[in-house]
């Protein structure tokens, strides 16, 4: 079991460009989650996927940030363009199912200067 | 709403016992878990309650009261490598901020 995969693990990027996060869920997992990660709002709930298909997106901070996830072993978290609030860790986590344990990939840490 | 209250930072000894203690506002409410984190790193699942009383999974164990909203994460003999942050959460929507544990020698 590789466990949750995230891709890149850090990401410097200048304002203004696109940052696409990604993220390969354990296989036979059903549900995805991408969190974001800040001292300051601490683990937030962006987005989460149930069967590929999104169903809770209310988190999502604003239109610059959209994910996908076309089958069952990829998802993306895209922020275009990026400004430098969107510094945070982002983590993806998959379960078996909606309120299994989550099992996080070891995230992504973006800064956006 | 939707809210999980926990306090910010504790402090124990090596062999000491502690208890995170929990509170929650939240609407379809599920069950309540609880995962550490390590600085640097993820968070990793440690215990879970979707009824009430004490659950134990390996070392851990956790409480949970319905009725008073609220739970806690006892840790015994605590360990230098117990130092961590440690989460309460009605998954998946809803993360405390965490407890931020320093084990002391």
């Amino acid at each position: 079991d590789a466990g949750v995969i995230q891709s890149p693990r850090h990401e410097v990027t200048e304002m203004g460009q696109e940052v696409t996060l990604r993220c390969k869920p354990i296989s036979g997992h059903n549900s995805l989650f991408w969190y974001r990660q800040t001292m300051m709002r601490g683990l937030e709930l962006l987005i989460y996927f149930n069967n590929n298909v999104p169903i809770d997106d209310s988190g999502m901070p604003e239109d610059r940030f959209s994910a996908k996830m076309p089958n069952a072993s990829f998802s993306t978290l895209k922020i275009q363009p990026s400004e430098p609030r969107d510094s945070a860790v982002y983590f993806c986590a998959s379960s078996y199912r909606g309120n299994s344990p989550l099992h996080f990939g070891n995230g992504t840490r973006l800064t956006v200067t | 709403g939707q809210n999980i209250d926990q306090p910010t930072e504790m402090t124990a000894t090596e062999g000491a016992i502690v208890q995170i203690n929990c509170t929650y506002q939240t609407s379809g409410f599920y069950g309540l878990s609880w995962y550490q984190q390590h600085d640097g790193g993820a968070p990793t699942f440690l215990s879970y309650n979707g009824l009430d009383g004490l659950e134990e999974t390996g070392r851990f164990s956790s409480f949970l009261s319905r009725s008073d909203s609220y739970g806690y994460l006892p840790l015994q003999e605590l360990q230098m490598k117990d130092s961590a942050s440690y989460f309460c959460a009605a998954p998946p929507l809803v993360f405390g901020k965490g407890t931020r544990l320093s084990v002391i020698a």
